[in-house]
């Protein structure tokens, strides 16, 4: 079955930046799409195919595309951007397939 | 207030079932495509199904086809989804999740999903 490989856990110090990578054979062909969950919280989607952002998105979160690898950067990380971030691609057959998710630790 | 709200989970023996139900409110329901995602304990999203906006179209996750239903009734503004057989590993908080986009023509021009509800818990134990 497909997947999108993610690292198990991020951390950076308030201000700076941080880099979350999504890996998966398809991503060259699908769009990727990044949500945020905190503890107990609904997830939330931040960046919509690739490196758009959903109205309301603060603009230190952006998406960006290279081959494989889709990438969320987040700059001038606050406090608040601590939580769960987690990839999501179609597969082959068009069905939905999420990363396993990257623990962002704001130090 | 565009909103979904959850309900119907609960503690279930493993081979019994249970029909979980989603409200939508604030949007027009029929013109979106609606998916099911659940998260284990501890554990990472997973995606488990979804249906088109007339209900002409479903797909599932490998691990629950045969045993999981997706349905929609969009004069009542509901999603449904028809769990049977459980076992202990679909133990899970269940998210309905409006799956956002723009219908044109015949194609759906997808850009996430952009509203979740708060979940609803389903645990299989004996």
């Amino acid at each position: 079955s497909y997947e999108l490989t993610q690292p198990p856990s991020v951390s950076v110090s308030p201000g700076q930046t941080a880099r979350i990578t999504c890996s998966g054979d398809a991503l060259s062909k699908q769009y990727a799409y990044w949500y945020q969950q905190k503890p107990g919280q609904a997830p939330v989607l931040m960046i919509s195919k690739d490196s758009e952002r959903p109205s309301g998105i603060p603009e230190r979160f952006s998406g960006s595309s290279s081959g494989t690898t889709v990438t969320l950067t987040i700059s001038a990380v606050q406090a608040e951007d601590e939580g769960d971030y987690y990839c999501q691609s179609a597969d082959s057959s068009g069905t939905w397939v999420f990363g396993g998710g990257t623990k962002l630790t704001v130090l | 207030e565009v909103q979904l709200v959850e309900s119907g989970g609960g503690l279930v023996q493993p081979g019994g079932s249970l029909r979980l139900s989603c409200a939508a409110s604030g949007f027009s329901f029929s013109s979106y495509w609606m998916s099911w995602v659940r998260q284990a304990p501890g554990k990472g999203l997973e995606w488990v199904a979804n249906i088109k906006q007339n209900g002409s179209e479903k797909y599932y996750v490998d691990s629950v086809k045969g045993r999981f239903t997706i349905s929609r009734d969009n004069a009542k503004n509901s999603l449904y989804l028809q769990m049977n057989r459980l076992r202990d590993e679909d133990t899970a908080v269940y998210f309905c999740a409006r799956d956002g986009g723009v219908a044109v023509g015949t194609n759906y021009y997808y850009y996430g999903m952009d509203v979740w509800g708060q979940g609803t818990t389903v645990t299989v134990s004996s």
